[in-house]
C-alpha cells in the first residue's frame, strides 16, 4: 500500500534559521514525490517534485528536498527562513500503477522574527 | 494565462440546499480532482476524473455529485446529503492521471453552512 507520513504537524523557526520539514513514504513503486506550499485561504502551489532524475531537486523561493531511497525519505529544507516562508506545507507521492496522488497531513511552518 | 479558476470564492448554504462549486481550466488537461480540506486533515479526495463524460468516486464521496461534460469544465454539487459541508474545497488537474506529472490547483471556494 502506498501512504506518506510528514513527521512533524508544526514546525516553529526562527528567521533565518534553516529550515527542516519531514517526510517518509511507503510505496510499492517506484514514486514520484512533490512538496506543495499553501498561504492561508489559498490554493495549492507546487515547490519541487522528484520524478527518478536527480535526487537532490532545487525548487522554488531557495527550497530543495533530497530523495533517499534507503530511507524512504523526502525532507524538506532551506538554509535560512523568511517570514514570508509561514505557510503549511504538503508532501504528496504519486505511486501505485496508476500515479494516484497521496497527501500527507500537512506541516505548518511558523517563523519567528 | 493558463490556470484553474474557482467560483465563487466564499460560498453561504442554507440547511436542505444544494450548491454548485465551478471549476474551469484552459491548461488542456484531461484528469481533475475535487478535493476537502478541513483543519488538522490535509486534503481528502472527493471526486476525480480522467477523461470527459467518465468520472469516480474518491475517498468521501457520499453527499457530493459532479459532472464532466466538457474538458475544461468540472463542477461540483453539495447536496443536502452532506451533513457537514463546511470546508474549504479546491479543484485541481493533471495532464494525465497515470503519469508523474503535478497537479495545479485552484484558489479554493469557502463554503459554510449558515
Amino acid at each position: 500500500a502506498q501512504s506518506v507520513t510528514q513527521l512533524d504537524s508544526h514546525v516553529s523557526v526562527s528567521e533565518g534559521t534553516p529550515v527542516l520539514l519531514r517526510c517518509n513514504y511507503s510505496s510499492s513503486y517506484s514514486p514520484s514525490l512533490f512538496w506543495y506550499v499553501q498561504h492561508p485561504n489559498k490554493g495549492l502551489q507546487l515547490l519541487l517534485k522528484y520524478t527518478s532524475a536527480a535526487t537532490l531537486v532545487k525548487g522554488i523561493n531557495g527550497f530543495e528536498a533530497e530523495f533517499k531511497k534507503s530511507e524512504t525519505s523526502f525532507h524538506l529544507t532551506k538554509p535560512s527562513a523568511h517570514m514570508s516562508d509561514a505557510a503549511e506545507y504538503f508532501c504528496v507521492v504519486g505511486a501505485g500503477n496508476n500515479r494516484k496522488l497521496i497527501w500527507g497531513l500537512g506541516t505548518s511552518l511558523a517563523v519567528n522574527p | 494565462d493558463g490556470g484553474i479558476t474557482q467560483s465563487p470564492k466564499y460560498l453561504f448554504r442554507k440547511e436542505g440546499q444544494n450548491v454548485t462549486l465551478s471549476c474551469e481550466q484552459n491548461l488542456n488537461h484531461d484528469a481533475m480532482y475535487w478535493y476537502r480540506q478541513d483543519p488538522g486533515q490535509g486534503l481528502r479526495l472527493i471526486y476525480y476524473s480522467q477523461i470527459v463524460n467518465d468520472f469516480q468516486k474518491g475517498d468521501i464521496a457520499e453527499g457530493y455529485s459532479v459532472s464532466r461534460e466538457k474538458k475544461e469544465s468540472f463542477p461540483l454539487t453539495v447536496t443536502s446529503a452532506q451533513k457537514n459541508p463546511t470546508a474549504f474545497y479546491l479543484c485541481a488537474s493533471r495532464i494525465g492521471q497515470g503519469d508523474f506529472a503535478e497537479a495545479f490547483f485552484g484558489q479554493g471556494t469557502r463554503l459554510t453552512v449558515v
